[in-house]
């Protein structure tokens, strides 16, 4: 099965501030790879889609980026309500994994 | 606005069987949201873990399939009439425990390829297997 790695684990910013996450596969997945943001006691909330695609109604703040085995979700410029935990997928290989996650801490 | 409603967990011991439940309610239903245009999908996350992909389900039932860590213990399946999908959980482990999310998953082409994306989600259900 195709592992994801994420990286850092956790990060600390302030808002308005800019956020880097990675996520490295162990082998290609092409562009089929999602990032979804999960807050606790909420359901899970697609972010992007096929690598970079934003999806419907998610700000402009979020952009993705990559192909192959690594991956990039930027959050531009960060808002109190981005804190939680950014995990990216791939479903380009069965069976479907996720990363294990980067925590976004909002100092 | 589609919702999704998980039900049917709660506290197993190991070895036991449990099926849970997804229904969809909501207007868009009603404004051409067709429940059986979509694949469905099973995520859980265990306490304290990050998410978990369970298994899958096509629009007709006929394309099935699994993580790993279930294949051959749980069940997924679906009612297009009835708006509902299932999921028969046999054979339980401790390492089951979690809440389990149900998702609808649109497809849509991006670029030269077509991609999917989880866009609906459910709150969860609790399923907690111990003795």
């Amino acid at each position: 099965e195709v592992v994801l790695t994420q990286s850092p684990g956790t990060l600390s910013l302030s808002p308005g501030e800019r956020a880097t996450l990675s996520c490295r596969a162990s082998q290609s997945v092409g562009t089929y790879l999602a990032w979804y943001h999960h807050k606790p006691g909420q359901a899970p909330r697609l972010l992007i889609y096929g690598a970079s695609g934003r999806a419907t109604g998610i700000p402009d703040r979020f952009s993705g980026s990559g192909s192959g085995t690594d991956f990039t979700l930027t959050i531009s410029r960060l808002e109190p309500e981005d804190f939680g935990v950014f995990y990216c997928h791939n479903y380009g290989a069965l069976p479907w994994t996720f990363g294990q996650g980067t925590k976004v801490e909002i100092k | 606005e589609v919702r999704l409603v998980e039900s049917g967990g709660g506290l197993v011991q190991p070895g036991g069987s449990l099926r849970l439940s997804c229904a969809a309610s909501g207007t868009s239903f009603n404004s051409g949201f067709t429940f059986s245009s979509y694949w469905l999908n099973w995520v859980r996350q265990a306490p304290g873990k990050g998410l978990e992909w369970v298994a899958n389900i096509n629009q007709d039932g006929s394309e099935r399939y699994y993580a790993d860590s279930v294949k051959g213990r749980f069940t997924i399946s679906r009612d297009n009439v009835k708006k509902s999908m299932y999921l028969q959980m046999n054979n339980l482990r401790a390492e089951d425990t979690a809440v389990y999310y149900c998702a609808t998953m649109f497809t849509i082409k991006f670029g030269p390829l077509y991609h999917y994306g989880m866009d609906v989600w459910g709150q969860g259900t609790t399923v907690t297997v111990s003795s």
